[in-house]
């Protein structure tokens, strides 16, 4: 069936690095994306959208990049953080199924002092 | 608080009981949303309503599983016979509407079937 997946399951970082965590999605009819942050014992917690009209949207330290040609999306932390460390998930949906979002399976990033 | 609210946080049963598991979401939000994530996995959709009525429910795994939200405020997931495999964070989530406005998660009720 249709996926979302992610190309690197882990990534060590420095602290004020900039991070780029890497996304792969299968469902061309997919026109919103999101990018959640996951600590250990919590819920996920909404960073960033985009929808397919827009190839870059940024946040605070935070920016992602769509690229519908060959269905990548990516996320970029700026200035990473000790606090930034967690699981980052990527999400899709779309056509009449806005409600249903298809998680990939997660980014582990880790920010060494 | 402002969040969605998730009650119980944790929760062990015996194999073959009934559970119910509480959510209340973000006070205006009228769809409601219930995920599953096992360990080491991301969230799995179960079911999604648009005010009272289940819009979605696909995701439900067998007939075990039912899920209700009466008043199109409070939601309650329902699994009967519990099984082993059934262990899992279930995850509650809502948004204002249900097309395309961002969806918020609560801190998920940990379900231990032993």
């Amino acid at each position: 069936g249709e996926s979302v997946g992610l190309h690197l399951p882990t990534l060590s970082v420095q602290e004020g690095d900039n991070s780029i965590i890497n996304c792969a999605y299968s469902n061309s009819a997919s026109d919103y994306f999101i990018w959640y942050k996951q600590e250990s014992g919590k819920g996920p917690q909404f960073i960033i959208d985009i929808r397919s009209n827009m190839d870059k949207r940024q946040g605070q330290r935070v920016t992602v990049l769509l690229n519908k040609t060959v269905k990548h999306l990516s996320l970029q932390i700026a200035a990473t953080q000790p606090g930034d460390s967690a699981v980052y998930f990527c999400a899709e949906a779309g056509g009449t199924s806005y409600g249903k979002l298809t998680f990939g399976q997660g980014t582990i990033l880790t920010v060494h002092p | 608080g402002a969040g969605v609210s998730q009650t119980p946080s944790n929760k062990v049963t015996e194999k073959g009981k009934y559970v119910e598991l509480r959510c209340d979401p973000i006070s205006g939000h009228t769809a409601l949303y219930w995920y599953r994530q096992s360990l080491g996995q991301g969230p799995e959709f179960l079911i999604y309503f648009q005010g009272t009525g289940a819009a979605d429910d696909s995701g439900l795994p067998n007939d075990r599983f039912f899920a209700v939200r009466p008043e199109g405020s409070v939601s309650t997931l329902k699994i009967q016979r519990t099984e082993r495999g059934d262990s899992a964070v279930y995850l509650c989530a809502s948004s204002l509407h249900g097309s395309g406005n961002t969806i918020y998660f609560g801190e998920g009720s940990w379900l231990t079937v032993v």
